[in-house]
């Protein structure tokens, strides 16, 4: 069936420091790629999609990459500030199993430092 | 602009009772979820509802019973609660299933319930 492995946290960063969240994923049809972002009490949040191989999402300066040849959709950042301190889920979502509902991975802790 | 508004937020129960957490959504989305968060083991899904009038299990539907009252409403029952279903319960819903190409399943999450069972 389908899955997602995401690198195991917590990380911690300094303010500024560079952010990469490994993602790679195991689907048997043609999914659909997503972070969602959890801030302290909060639910899920969507923070960036792609729907296909080499598409870029992209908001609030986070960035991922479709990548069909590695199975992989790594979150980067280039500097992180203290408000990204937050649980980082990535998710699948694939059309043509699993009756198209979404799944997660385990989730990586960020936490970022002044 | 609620979005997904789930009651209650916090819930201490004993060993044996039953409860029903509400969810409810004001954007007129087709599909809605249960899903229950645990340390390390990330979100698991519970239920789900397709559409109004349909709803299927998950990977953990045991111990749990859910309610599609209306498009807006979908209802997560214990019936009997156990110390294992001590955890936090996340209601979200989508425009669709993931059976249609776009944006139409993105998912949108309310603040959650945390539930101790004692």
């Amino acid at each position: 069936g389908d899955s997602v492995t995401q690198m195991e946290g917590p990380v911690t960063l300094s303010e500024e420091a560079f952010l990469t969240i490994n993602c790679t994923y195991t689907a048997t049809g043609y999914p659909s790629l997503f972070w969602y972002v959890q801030y302290p009490g909060e639910g899920l949040q969507l923070l960036l999609k792609a729907t296909k191989a080499d598409d870029k999402g992209s908001n609030k300066g986070f960035e991922a990459t479709y990548r069909k040849e590695t199975t992989s959709f790594h979150l980067e950042k280039g500097s992180v500030q203290v408000s990204d301190s937050a649980v980082y889920f990535c998710a699948l979502s694939d059309r043509l199993t699993n009756a198209g509902k979404s799944t997660f991975g385990d989730g990586t802790t960020l936490t970022v430092k002044p | 602009n609620a979005g997904v508004t789930q009651t209650p937020k916090f819930q201490v129960l004993k060993t044996g009772q039953s409860m029903t957490l509400q969810c409810a959504q004001d954007m007129n989305h087709n599909s809605m979820y249960w899903y229950r968060q645990d340390p390390g083991m990330g979100l698991r899904l519970i239920y789900y509802s397709a559409s109004e009038g349909t709803t299927d299990k998950g990977e953990v539907p045991n111990g749990y019973n859910v309610s599609r009252l209306n498009k807006r409403e979908f209802s997560l029952r214990l019936e009997s609660a156990a110390p294992s279903q001590t955890s936090v319960y996340f209601c979200a819903s989508s425009e669709e299933l993931a059976t249609s190409k776009g944006a139409k399943n993105i998912q949108y999450f309310g603040a959650g319930t945390r539930l101790s069972v004692l």
